[in-house]
C-alpha cells in the first residue's frame, strides 16, 4: 500500500489561507469517508485536526476545515498564524487488510 | 484527562524484539468506545501505522509489519504493549502509542503519548 500524495511544501503569510492536497486512490481516500488530518510540531507528537473528512475535534480551531473530491482530500487553514507553522499529515482508511495509510507530509510555513 | 505514555528500551540490537509498552491513566482500557494503536516514525521521515487493538485483544496490523509484529492488551494494568521482532536499522523510530476515536480501528487517533525513541544499534 502507497504512502497518500502530499505536497512537500506550503506556504502564506499571516492572516492568509492555504490549502494542502491528499492524493489517493480510489482504494483508500475516494473509497471512505474516514479521511484525517494531523498537525505536528518539531520533536512533538502529531495533534489530530480533521477526523471523517471534516470533523473537529474539541478544542481545535474553526480556521481549519476539511473537504474531499474524488481521490483528493484537502486540508484549508484560514487566518494563518504564526503557531499553524508545521507539519501536516493526512491518513485514510485504506480497506480491510491495510487499515491506515498515511500521507508524505507536508511542511507549512508562514511567512 | 486521559493520557498515554510509553515505555521501553531505547536501544535494541539487531535481530533482537523490540518492545514497548503503553500506559493509559485517566480512563479505561476497557471502555468498548475505543480502539488502541502503536504508529511509528523514522527520524527524519513520516508516520506509519503498525497496528491496533480492541480491548478483547482483537488486533489489525500493517501488512508490511505483519509477519513480526505482536500487539496485546492487559486490562488489569490498563495497558497496551507492542513487540516487533528481527529488527534492524530500519526500525529505528519514535514509536508513539494513541486512541482511536471511535470504536472503529480504522478511524482517526485523537489522543497521542509523547514517544519513545527507539535506536536500533550493536
Amino acid at each position: 500500500q502507497s504512502a497518500l500524495t502530499q505536497p512537500p511544501s506550503a506556504s502564506g503569510s499571516p492572516g492568509q489561507s492555504v490549502t494542502i492536497s491528499c492524493t489517493g486512490t480510489s482504494s483508500d481516500v475516494g473509497g471512505y469517508n474516514y479521511v484525517s488530518w494531523y498537525q505536528q510540531h518539531p520533536g512533538k507528537a502529531p495533534k489530530l485536526m480533521i477526523y471523517e473528512v471534516s470533523k473537529r475535534p474539541s478544542g481545535v480551531p474553526d480556521r481549519f476545515s476539511g473537504s474531499k473530491s474524488g481521490n483528493t482530500a484537502s486540508l484549508t487553514v484560514s487566518g494563518l498564524q504564526a503557531e499553524d507553522e508545521a507539519d501536516y499529515y493526512c491518513s485514510s482508511y485504506a480497506g480491510s487488510n491495510n487499515l491506515y495509510v498515511f500521507g508524505t507530509g507536508t511542511k507549512v510555513t508562514v511567512l | 484527562q486521559l493520557q498515554l505514555q510509553e515505555s521501553g528500551p531505547g536501544l535494541v540490537k539487531p535481530s533482537e524484539t523490540l518492545s514497548l509498552t503503553c500506559t493509559v491513566s485517566g480512563g479505561s482500557i476497557s471502555s468498548s468506545s475505543y480502539y488502541w494503536g502503536w504508529i511509528r516514525q523514522p527520524p527524519g521521515k513520516g508516520l506509519e501505522w503498525i497496528g491496533s487493538i480492541y480491548y478483547s485483544g482483537s488486533t489489525y496490523y500493517n501488512p508490511s509489519l505483519k509477519s513480526r509484529v505482536t500487539i496485546s492488551v492487559d486490562t488489569s494494568k490498563n495497558q497496551f504493549s507492542l513487540k516487533l521482532s528481527s529488527v534492524t536499522a530500519a526500525d529505528t523510530a519514535v514509536y508513539y502509542c494513541a486512541r482511536v476515536v471511535a470504536a472503529r480501528p480504522y478511524d482517526a487517533f485523537d489522543i497521542w503519548g509523547q514517544g519513545t525513541m527507539v535506536t536500533v544499534s550493536s
